[in-house]
């Protein structure tokens, strides 16, 4: 089956500067790949997802890149703010997620003041 | 509803007890999935229906372990006998038939002593 790896497990950043998450996953089958925010006592909100026909997606502070061939992808979160402070999940799945997604096991991100 | 609701938000129950735990979904939303999330850890498929289709149980960790739903709408997840490793928050998604991205509700903590 998928296995999903996630690093760093805690990154913290000064206010302002850039956020970087990143994960690999095993099989090369999978073909989506969403990021989601949890906040403390919230369910899991999806932020951003990519599909593996592309290898880059923006929507304003984040992106997210993905390179088949190494099999990893990333969250990329730039000019951080206070609000961005959570813990990040990424996950990987066959047939867009239908039947269930692999999650890594999250990033807790701290935005330093 | 607005979003997935998930009752009740909190539960605690003594070990051996039988406990049940409701989802309703987004009205439309066809497929429906049960993830745990242990203290610090990734989220764990647990099972996934989809319309009218027998549901996916590959997740489920025991035979203790059961859920069902009424047609396209409420879900109920039960764990009979409880014991303490089964304590953890239990989260419930929905999304469109083949639709990428799902949307989670708030989670049931769930506490065995």
């Amino acid at each position: 089956g998928e296995n999903v790896e996630q690093h760093p497990s805690t990154l913290s950043v000064q206010e302002g500067d850039s956020a970087v998450i990143k994960c690999t996953y095993s099989d090369s089958a999978s073909n989506y790949f969403p990021w989601y925010k949890q906040e403390l006592g919230k369910g899991p909100q999806l932020i951003i997802d990519i599909r593996s026909n592309v290898g880059e997606k923006k929507d304003q502070r984040i992106a997210v890149t993905l390179n088949k061939t190494a099999k990893h992808f990333s969250l990329h979160i730039t000019e951080t703010q206070p609000e961005d402070s959570a813990v990040y999940f990424c996950a990987a799945s066959k047939r867009g997620g239908a039947d269930g997604l692999t999650f890594g096991k999250g990033t807790h991100l701290i935005i330093q003041p | 509803g607005a979003g997935v609701s998930q009752s009740p938000s909190n539960k605690v129950t003594e070990k051996g007890k039988d406990v049940e735990l409701r989802c309703d979904p987004i009205s439309g939303h066809t497929a429906l999935y049960w993830y745990r999330q242990s203290l610090g850890q990734g989220l764990e498929f647990l099972i996934y229906f989809q319309g009218n289709s027998a549901p996916d149980k590959s997740g489920l960790p025991s035979d203790r372990f059961s859920a069902e739903r009424t047609g396209e709408s409420v879900s109920t997840l039960t764990i009979q006998r409880t014991q303490q490793e089964d304590s953890a928050v239990y989260l419930c998604a929905s999304s469109l038939l083949q639709a990428y991205g799902y949307t989670f509700g708030s989670g049931t903590r769930l506490t065995v002593v």
